[in-house]
């Protein structure tokens, strides 16, 4: 199995630019999220999914969109980037609620920097 | 708002001694909690979670502890290796009316360096 696969592993932006990063998972999962890591920090939830068609805000949503047509799928939109946004994005997946023991898995990860 | 915090955020130690890693938060109301390594530029990789009625997990040379009333959860490291260099991220799943949001709160992580 693949798990969760994040592209691209690491993009430069320009201020203003926009960009979208894929994040797609085999496991056939209903939870899906995306998590941002700053230098020195843990991960703050910017979007999570509970399934398709359903996204909701996490911690830190500003400046990003989500949408989730697929379960496989779970992409993060960038518009107007800016220099706040350059960090690590983490995209992960975990099975639902009531299906006893779950973990999560995560992606390998997109560094981002907006200069 | 619940917070979670690691004590210490680096730690160095020999090979071959035991270690203990700390996570505390402050809420107790957690569906469960997990502890992540993270290698540099690398994703997370899930080590062991503990559901909030369980008191403790074991895999291997790890053992991490759960007291949901005092509000900590400790990471025991056995026989420590060079190859076990990495940060240490814990992290509480939040309980969301008996189920779970299935968001998790993330410490900031220890960095631990083992020395051959």
């Amino acid at each position: 199995n693949a798990g969760v696969t994040q592209t691209p592993k690491f993009r430069i932006l320009k201020i203003g630019q926009s960009m979208t990063l894929q994040c797609t998972q085999d496991m056939n999962h209903n939870y899906m999220y995306w998590y941002r890591q700053d230098p020195g920090m843990g991960l703050k939830l910017i979007y999570y999914s509970v399934g398709a068609g359903i996204t909701d805000k996490g911690e830190v949503p500003n400046g990003y969109n989500v949408s989730r047509s697929t379960t496989e799928d779970f992409p993060l939109r960038l518009e107007l980037a800016a220099p706040s946004q350059t960090s690590v994005y983490f995209c992960a997946s975990s099975r639902g609620r009531g299906t006893g023991f779950y973990g999560y898995t995560f992606g390998s990860g997109t560094r981002l920097t907006v200069v | 708002k619940q917070e979670v915090t690691q004590i210490p955020a680096a730690l160095s130690v020999p090979e071959g001694e035991n270690l203990v890693l700390n996570c505390s938060f402050t809420d107790s109301a957690i569906y469960n909690l997990q502890w992540f390594r993270q290698d540099p530029g690398k994703g997370l990789t899930s080590l062991l979670l503990i559901q909030s009625s369980q008191r403790e997990q074991t895999s291997g040379r790890l053992n991490a502890s759960l007291d949901k009333s005092s509000g900590r959860s400790t990471l025991y490291i056995a026989a420590s290796q060079p190859g076990d260099s990495a940060t240490y991220l814990c992290a509480v799943d939040v309980d969301d009316y008996g189920g779970s949001q299935g968001n998790l709160i993330f410490g900031k992580g220890t960095k631990l360096s083992v020395k051959p």
